[in-house]
C-alpha cells in the first residue's frame, strides 16, 4: 500500500539551511512533489521531481532523491521568517492520479 | 483565473444537520479532488472525478458523505447527517489532463472549507 512518512516538526534559526525528509513506499512513483502550506491557506505547489531524477534545484530549493531508498528531502537554503509553514511531502503514480500525502513538517523558523 | 473557488470559507453546524460544500476548478481542467485535513491522519483523498465522472470515491469514509459534479465547473460534497468527528478542513483541488509528454501537471487547491460540527 501506499505511505508517506515525515517527521513532524522542525526548528530552525533564521539563515540556516532547513533539510525536510520524507520516505515513501510505493515504488512505482513517477512524481514526487513538495507542497507549502501557510497557515489558514490551501496548499502551494513548492517543487517537484521525476523519479528517474536525483536532484533539482530551485533557487533557495534543493530536492534530493535517493529511489534506492524511497527516500526524498527538501533543503531550504538561507531560511527566512517567511519560510514557516507545514510542508508536504507527496508522491503520485501518474500526472492523472490523486497525490498521497505525508502528514506534513511544521518549520519554525527562529528570528 | 481565479484559481479553484471553495465555499463556505468557514461552517459551523450542529451535529445532525446536512452540510454542502462546494468547488469550482479551474476552467478547463478535467480532474476535481476531494481532500479531508485533520490533525490525526493528515490530508486523505476522498474522491475524485475525470470529465465530471466518479473515478475513485473509496476513500469516503460512509454512506453519509456524497459527491456529485453535475458539470465541468461545479462540484458538492454533502455530508447527512453530520457528526463531531467531520470536523475537519476540506480541500478541493484540480488539473489539466496530463499530456503525452512527461509533465508534473501541477495540482491546483482552493483554499479550503473549515468545517466545525458541534
Amino acid at each position: 500500500g501506499e505511505d508517506v512518512e515525515q517527521s513532524l516538526f522542525l526548528s530552525v534559526r533564521e539563515g540556516d539551511s532547513s533539510v525536510i525528509n520524507c520516505t515513501y513506499t510505493d515504488s512505482s512513483s513517477t512524481y514526487l512533489y513538495w507542497y507549502k502550506q501557510e497557515p489558514g491557506a490551501g496548499l502551494q505547489l513548492l517543487t517537484y521531481i521525476f523519479s528517474n531524477m536525483d536532484m533539482k534545484q530551485d533557487q533557495r530549493l534543493t530536492v534530493l532523491l535517493n529511489k534506492k531508498d524511497k527516500h526524498l528531502s527538501l533543503r531550504i537554503a538561507d531560511t527566512q521568517t517567511g519560510d514557516s509553514a507545514i510542508y508536504f511531502c507527496a508522491e503520485r503514480f501518474s500526472g492523472n492520479t490523486p497525490l498521497v500525502f505525508g502528514k506534513g513538517t511544521r518549520l519554525s523558523v527562529i528570528a | 483565473d481565479a484559481g479553484v473557488i471553495q465555499s463556505p470559507r468557514h461552517e459551523v453546524t450542529e451535529m445532525g444537520q446536512e452540510v454542502t460544500l462546494r468547488c469550482k476548478p479551474i476552467s478547463g481542467h478535467d480532474y476535481l479532488f476531494w481532500y479531508r485535513q485533520t490533525m490525526m491522519r493528515g490530508l486523505e483523498l476522498l474522491i475524485y472525478f475525470n470529465n465530471n465522472v466518479p473515478i475513485d470515491d473509496s476513500g469516503m469514509p460512509e454512506d453519509r458523505f456524497s459527491a456529485k459534479m453535475p458539470n465541468a465547473s461545479f462540484s458538492t460534497l454533502k455530508i447527512q447527517p453530520s457528526e463531531p468527528r467531520d470536523s475537519a478542513v476540506y480541500f478541493c483541488a484540480s488539473n489539466h489532463r496530463a499530456g503525452e509528454l512527461r509533465s508534473y501537471n501541477e495540482q491546483f487547491f482552493g483554499p479550503g472549507t473549515r468545517l466545525t460540527v458541534l
